[in-house]
């Protein structure tokens, strides 16, 4: 499985868009990129998912350069509700080569200030 | 609502003592999995479950056990509890083992082991 690079953590003031920037060098052939959010004493929450170039929807958008070696989630105008542990992953999605598992990092710690 | 359901929603367990964490999903997804969550450790893989009737080892299996007697139950026991299982346990699922979709959680079961 692709070892995944993130911050630790980041601030950002309201109504500002952040980007969080994941390392994932040694990502392969077949695995997708996923984001998910989790609040404090909540399960993960699914963002978005991509493969290549940029995915778009109703709460993030991913980017995804040409050589996949990275990611950029991006927040629109974020809020204090926003204020979550963000996890980047890669996971290998090679039908039939056993379990896709997700590997959680430590996440990117975000703090939305007023 | 559609989702996932965790049970009970926090416990304080003897040590020594059997303990069956219960999952149910209503969402006919194939693959379900159970994870842990500790400070400063981040989410690791307990067991999964590609589809009904398979299981198998993840990142830290030692001291419990699953079964998936059906698609929409994946119950984790812990045979006989120790305090370093004193954790926050998520149950998540898929709807496939593939990379292609991404995973849905529940709400997380807080265990203290004393």
């Amino acid at each position: 499985l692709a070892k995944t690079t993130q911050p630790i953590s980041m601030d950002s003031y309201e109504g500002q868009e952040v980007n969080i920037t994941c390392s994932h060098n040694n990502i392969a052939t077949n695995d997708y990129i996923t984001w998910y959010q989790q609040f404090p004493s909540q399960g993960p929450r699914f963002i978005i998912q991509g493969y290549k170039t940029k995915v778009t929807n109703e709460v993030a958008s991913l980017f995804i350069p040409a050589d996949r070696k990275s990611s950029t989630l991006s927040l629109p105008r974020v809020s204090l509700s926003d204020t979550a542990v963000y996890y980047c992953l890669v996971g290998d999605g090679r039908r039939g080569a056993g379990s896709y598992q997700l590997t959680f990092g430590k996440g990117t710690k975000l703090s939305v200030i007023p | 609502i559609a989702g996932i359901t965790q049970a009970p929603t926090s416990q304080i367990l003897a040590a020594g003592r059997r303990m069956t964490l219960r999952c149910t999903q209503d969402m006919r997804h194939n693959a379900m999995y159970w994870y842990r969550q500790d400070l400063g450790l981040g989410l690791r893989l307990i067991h999964y479950s590609n589809t009904a009737g398979t299981t198998g080892k993840g990142e830290v299996p030692d001291g419990y056990s699953v079964s998936r007697a059906n698609t929409d139950d994946f119950p984790l026991t812990l045979a006989s509890a120790v305090p370093s299982q004193t954790s926050v346990y998520f149950c998540a699922s898929s709807k496939s083992n593939t990379g292609g979709y991404g995973y849905t959680f529940g709400s997380g079961t807080r265990l203290t082991v004393v």
